[in-house]
């Protein structure tokens, strides 16, 4: 199947500071990538979804500003969590699907973050 | 998006099949019908979808009533690794802005 990855795998930061997390699909091209968060013993929540070349669209609840998304390439997207806090600390997990059609999404491993 | 009901958890001994039942009564015609599972601290896995035919591939088989309302995703062989949460999902032909909306799942147990 597709391969997703993400970097870094896991990442331990300070209150107030911003931290980015890359995903890159790497044998296909992404039309469409997709933003998670997972707290512990819960089911994963959608943040956004990004389209390559266009301002991504955010879940109801999510606040844009802190949840930078780029998209810039059909390989590469970004989550830049601008600072973050403690209550910040999850884990991302990121989703890429080729395109239109009854096609599947593929996820990353996910990116542990932990705020200090 | 259809909703699904999955029972909340289930155990299975290393060795035998894991059948693990979803139900999806209000599935709509176009819908087709995907399992992901999630092993501890890892990203969702891909297992397999289908809309109206049984499906089978490498990693399971996919049963799907004639009526559509239920299908089972079967493990024929289960072995411990195969313990993690299971997702049933129901989704349309995929559109631009199609995401996937994750429930609850299934928590399975490998017994050894």
């Amino acid at each position: 199947g597709a391969v997703v990855s993400q970097h870094p795998s896991w990442v331990i930061c300070k209150s107030g500071t911003s931290v980015k997390i890359e995903c890159r699909s790497l044998d296909f091209q992404a039309t469409t990538m997709f933003w998670y968060r997972q707290f512990p013993k819960q089911s994963l929540m959608l943040m956004a979804t990004s389209n390559e070349g266009s301002k991504a669209t955010y879940e109801q609840g999510v606040e844009k500003d802190k949840f930078l998304i780029n998209h810039a390439s059909l390989t590469l997207s970004t989550l830049t969590v601008t600072s973050a806090h403690p209550e910040d600390s999850s884990f991302y997990i990121c989703s890429a699907r080729r395109g239109a059609g009854a096609d599947t999404q593929y996820f990353g491993p996910g990116t542990r973050l932990t705020v200090l | 998006d259809a909703k699904t009901t999955q029972p909340t958890s289930m155990d299975c001994a290393e060795g035998r099949a894991a059948n693990l039942p979803c139900n999806h009564s209000t599935i709509s015609g176009n819908e087709y019908v995907y399992w992901y599972r999630q092993i501890h601290s890892q990203g969702p896995q891909y297992i397999i979808h289908g809309l109206k035919n049984n499906e089978t591939n490498e990693m399971a088989s996919l049963i799907i009533t004639e009526d559509r309302k239920s299908s089972t995703l079967i493990l024929p062989h289960a072995t411990l690794r195969d313990t993690a949460v299971y997702y049933c999902i129901v989704r349309p032909p995929w559109n631009r802005d199609d995401k996937i909306i994750f429930g609850k799942g299934t928590r399975l147990h490998i017994l050894p």
